[in-house]
């Protein structure tokens, strides 16, 4: 079964709008971990933000936000002020258990591309 | 900190032949590393997960014989594709969990991948 979904098509945003990223995710573990990943063309993966199942607060990073919605199992990723280096592919993740492992399931991503 | 170097960058061979893709932690010791695959356009699909000393542990569906991962030391983990297909033909990206982690909420690190397409 997919652990992560993200079902948007690929979007167009306009340079220093907000974009809103959207991903759900299922686990029955008490205990998790999301992430958000960017990943330009060139391959790499870029960490962006970190999530965790017990955080009281969404996470914030510059102007990455996630909006933690624990009770429908969303945790959608707010890009504020998009600049055109933002384009990229965005991957959301989750990795289950306290630590442990450490391995990470991903959504099949998010293509973002910002117009000037 | 916490640079993970991936080699090579992009790697075209002949089928039949074997690439070996190294994944190395530049600044810190990794105990795990976990090699991943990605399709155009698509996902990233665990592979394997490669522990220091001890044998990777495969994910469903790959071959450990094709896909042959070693973990020698702290700071290195290598895949070799073994006698590679056109059908490996794809984007192999490692990440590396640093040694002093062992919260929920580190991120693993990755490399900048490698593009093997094999002819």
């Amino acid at each position: 079964a997919q652990k992560i979904t993200q079902t948007q098509p690929g979007m167009f945003v306009q340079e220093k709008e907000a974009v809103t990223l959207d991903c759900t995710y299922d686990t029955s573990d008490p205990s998790y971990g999301l992430f958000w990943y960017k990943q330009p063309s060139s391959g790499e993966m870029i960490f962006l933000i970190y999530q965790g199942s017990y955080d009281q607060q969404n996470a914030t990073e510059g102007r990455y936000s996630l909006n933690f919605q624990k009770a429908r199992k969303s945790a959608n990723l707010v890009i504020s002020a998009s600049q055109l280096g933002d384009s990229a592919m965005y991957f959301c993740a989750m990795r289950e258990g306290p630590g442990g492992n450490n391995r990470l399931a991903f959504g099949k991503g998010n293509q973002v591309v910002v117009i000037p | 900190g916490a640079v993970v170097s991936q080699h090579p960058s992009r790697v075209i061979c002949k089928s039949g032949t074997s690439v070996k893709i190294e994944c190395r932690s530049l600044d810190f010791q990794a105990t795990t590393m976990f090699w991943y695959r990605q399709f155009p356009k698509q996902s990233l699909m665990l592979m394997a997960t490669s522990n220091e000393g001890s044998k990777a542990t495969y994910e469903q569906g790959v071959e450990k014989d094709k896909f042959l991962i070693n973990h020698a030391s702290l700071t290195l983990s290598t895949l070799t594709v073994t006698s590679a297909h056109p059908e490996d033909s794809s984007f192999y990206i490692c990440s590396a969990r640093p040694k002093s982690y062992w919260g929920n909420n580190s991120p693993l690190h990755f490399g900048n991948g490698t593009r093997l397409t094999v002819t």
